[in-house]
């Protein structure tokens, strides 16, 4: 099974600041197998990122994800009040078999 | 537009058996290639993905809860359903239903499902 690992755990900005959270398999992982996440209290996770670097239906192009192998980024070019959430990464392996990262909570400063 | 509407009881009782349905609207169950699927979240804590049933019918579960679960689907009502059996309070959780391929690109709402006599 492969294991993702998200840092930082937490990460505290300003709005108007950019923000990079980071997303690590335990192995390699396709590009095309890996999505992230946001999700605010209360609420279901919402797509954001799909193949390490498509952004889904409605996502505002602040967002932005990259990465191979076993190291994935997602970036927010310049947050805004709304993006302080917490964020997931998640990948889908053969089985089929789909993991979720641990989390990042972006929180203001 | 697609909409996923879970049901079920609120609150099980250790050892019973969990059961949730997802009704679908604006898709078909059966005719999608789509996978159908569900992902729980216990309070204050991540996402787990339980298992999913392709629109053929094949079902994949995470192996660490396989011996536990069963998802089918109803296609005269256009739903799937999740049973968990042997529950604990470990299965305490915000369980979601979802359609996907790679990812999770829609997701119902979520509710709590309490395990507790």
């Amino acid at each position: 099974e492969i294991v993702l690992t998200q840092s930082p755990g937490t990460l505290s900005l300003s709005p108007g600041e950019r923000a990079t959270l980071s997303c690590r398999a335990s192995q390699s992982v396709s590009s095309s197998y890996l999505a992230w996440y946001q999700q605010k209290p209360g609420q279901a996770p919402r797509l954001l990122i799909y193949g390490a670097s498509s952004r889904a239906t409605g996502i505002p192009d602040r967002f932005s994800g990259s990465g191979s192998g076993t190291d994935f980024t997602l970036t927010i070019s310049r947050l805004e009040a709304e993006d302080f959430a917490v964020y997931y990464c998640q990948q889908y392996g053969s089985s089929p078999m789909y993991t979720f990262g641990q989390g990042t909570k972006l929180e203001i400063k | 537009q697609l909409q996923l509407q879970e049901s079920g009881p609120g609150l099980v009782k250790p050892s019973e058996t969990l059961s949730r349905t997802c009704t679908v609207s604006g898709d078909s169950v059966s005719r999608s290639s789509y996978y159908w699927g569900w992902i729980r979240q216990p309070p204050g804590k991540g996402l787990e993905w339980i298992g999913s049933i392709y629109y053929s019918g094949s079902t994949y579960y995470n192996p660490s809860l396989k011996s536990r679960v069963t998802i089918s689907v109803d296609t005269s009502k256009n739903q799937f359903s999740l049973k968990l059996s042997s529950v604990t309070a470990a299965d305490t959780a915000v369980y979601y239903c979802a359609r996907h391929y790679n990812s999770f690109d829609d997701w119902g709402q979520g509710t709590l499902v309490t395990v507790s006599s």
